[in-house]
């Protein structure tokens, strides 16, 4: 069955520290995989996404890994600030015979960063 | 704003109301998507529209109702819906849709719904 688990399913941290984010798949045939962070009460915007290729990618703060054969992605939030507490959803992309492409997103990990 | 908009933010509405929800995106984008988010699952699809044609419809009940007159504008007409169905409805758009695609979405801000 295809499914994308997260971990934890939250988080509180103090503000300046660092975090990890875990991301584990069973998705095949594998197409890429996406981090999103959720504002509460806006949507998801993207922060990075990897390739089957690809073992490490930073946007600023984050730096998502992944290890195609284990099947596992973590988001690795550096020096964190309030403005870092949303929810941080991975989603995985499957080719499908024929033209589309089937997302499989995760449920989430809420991170709270407090002062 | 993040080049999608959604309007309203929040709606309130009677099991035997009518309502419809808007999306207009500013981005160019070729596809537009609905999904629903609900509190404790994942982002479930709902409709793809790709140049203005609906492309997927995930068994969604037919009290959903998608509309997509433009490449730029996608709606959501609501009717007789059920208190289940109270969730935050998200529209999003990507540059293309398809199976060669890697482009990610641009969402909007979503509408909170309570079906009361």
């Amino acid at each position: 069955k295809n499914q994308v688990e997260q971990s934890p399913q939250s988080l509180i941290i103090l503000e300046g520290k660092n975090c990890t984010l875990q991301c584990n798949y069973t998705v095949s045939p594998f197409s890429n995989l996406r981090w999103y962070k959720q504002d509460t009460g806006r949507g998801p915007v993207s922060l990075t996404i990897m390739t089957f290729s690809e073992n490490t990618k930073s946007n600023g703060r984050y730096t998502a890994t992944l290890d195609a054969d284990t099947k596992q992605s973590s988001l690795h939030i550096t020096a964190s600030q309030l403005s870092d507490s949303a929810s941080y959803i991975c989603v995985v992309s499957q080719y499908n015979a024929g033209n589309n492409r089937k997302l499989i997103w995760g449920l989430g990990t809420s991170l709270a960063v407090n002062p | 704003e993040t080049g999608v908009t959604q309007t309203p933010r929040h709606l309130v509405m009677g099991m035997t109301n009518k309502k419809s929800l808007k999306c207009e995106q500013h981005l160019g984008h070729n596809a537009m998507y609905w999904y629903k988010q609900s509190a404790k699952k994942p982002l479930e699809l709902m409709f793809v529209y790709s140049l203005e044609e609906r492309v997927e419809n995930n068994s969604v009940p037919s009290r959903f109702s998608p509309e997509c007159p433009n490449s730029s504008h996608l709606f959501l007409h609501l009717h007789t819906l059920q208190p289940e169905d109270s969730a935050l409805y998200l529209c999003a758009s990507s540059q293309d849709w398809g199976r060669r695609s890697n482009y990610g979405y641009t969402f909007g801000s979503g509408t909170r719904l309570t079906v009361v």
